[in-house]
C-alpha cells in the first residue's frame, strides 16, 4: 500500500463547483503539504501543516483552503473552481527530524 | 494523461551512456538539496540529496555535486538504463524553511 494516498486520481469539474481533494498517510508523520504542479513550473506550495492545529498558508494559498482531520489526514478544498486551477495536485509528507518530503501520486483536476 | 513537463527541456542519452542533469539554485543561504524523479502518472520520488557543508555525494549509480560558488548542482546518472526515464527536478531548502523547486528536465534514454 501506498504511504501517502491520493484520492481521487482524476477528477473533472465545472467553473463554481466545490471540490475536495484528500489525502491520508500512513508514515505518521507530523508535517503535511498540499502543492500544485503546472507545465514547465515548479511545483508551488499552496497549504501546509505541521500539526493537526496548525495550517499556514503557501505560497498560492489564494482561492483554496484545507483542513487537518486528524495527524493522518490532510484535506484540500477549491470552494469555486476556477479553469486557472486546473493543474496537478500533490499531497506531501515529513517529518521533524528529517525534511525529505514523501510525495502521493497526485490528482489530476481538470476545471471546465 | 497529465500535462507534466510539456514545456521542459529535455536530455536525450544512449542507453548506457552517463547522464547529467543540471540546475541552478536561487538562494544563495540554501544549505540542503534534495534531487526527486518524477515517471509519468507518478509522485515525486526522492533519488539523492545534499548539505551544504559537502560538494559530492554518492548514491547507488547516482551522483549530486554541489557548487556553492556558482549555485550550481548536478545529477549524474551513471550506464543510463530505459528505466530512467523521467523527469528529474532539484529543491532547495533554507534552514527547514519549505522547498523551492525547479522545473525539471525531461531525460529520454534511447536504445
Amino acid at each position: 500500500d501506498a504511504d501517502v494516498t491520493q484520492t481521487p486520481r482524476n477528477r473533472i469539474t465545472k467553473t463554481g463547483k466545490r471540490i475536495m481533494l484528500e489525502c491520508s498517510q500512513t508514515k505518521g508523520h507530523d508535517r503535511m503539504y498540499w502543492y500544485r504542479q503546472d507545465p514547465g513550473l515548479g511545483l508551488r506550495l499552496i497549504y501546509y501543516s505541521f500539526d493537526v492545529k496548525d495550517i499556514n498558508k503557501g505560497e498560492i494559498s489564494d482561492g483554496y483552503s484545507v483542513s487537518r482531520q486528524a495527524q493522518a489526514k490532510f484535506s484540500l478544498s477549491l470552494e469555486s473552481a476556477i479553469p486557472n486551477q486546473t493543474a496537478l495536485y500533490f499531497c506531501a509528507t515529513s517529518d521533524e527530524h528529517n525534511e525529505k518530503l514523501f510525495f502521493g501520486s497526485g490528482t489530476q483536476l481538470s476545471v471546465l | 494523461g497529465e500535462s507534466v513537463g510539456l514545456h521542459l527541456p529535455t536530455l536525450s542519452v544512449q542507453e548506457g551512456d552517463n547522464s547529467i542533469i543540471n540546475c541552478a539554485y536561487s538562494n544563495s543561504a540554501s544549505d540542503y538539496f534534495i534531487w526527486y524523479k518524477q515517471e509519468s502518472g507518478k509522485g515525486p520520488q526522492f533519488i539523492i540529496d545534499i548539505r551544504s557543508n559537502m560538494d559530492k555525494r554518492q548514491g547507488q549509480r547516482v551522483t549530486v555535486l554541489l557548487n556553492k560558488t556558482v549555485k550550481h548542482l548536478s545529477l549524474q546518472i551513471a550506464a543510463t538504463q530505459p528505466g530512467d526515464s523521467a523527469v528529474y527536478f532539484c529543491a532547495e531548502n533554507n534552514y527547514g524553511q519549505n522547498f523551492v523547486f525547479g522545473p525539471g528536465t525531461r531525460l529520454s534514454v534511447l536504445p
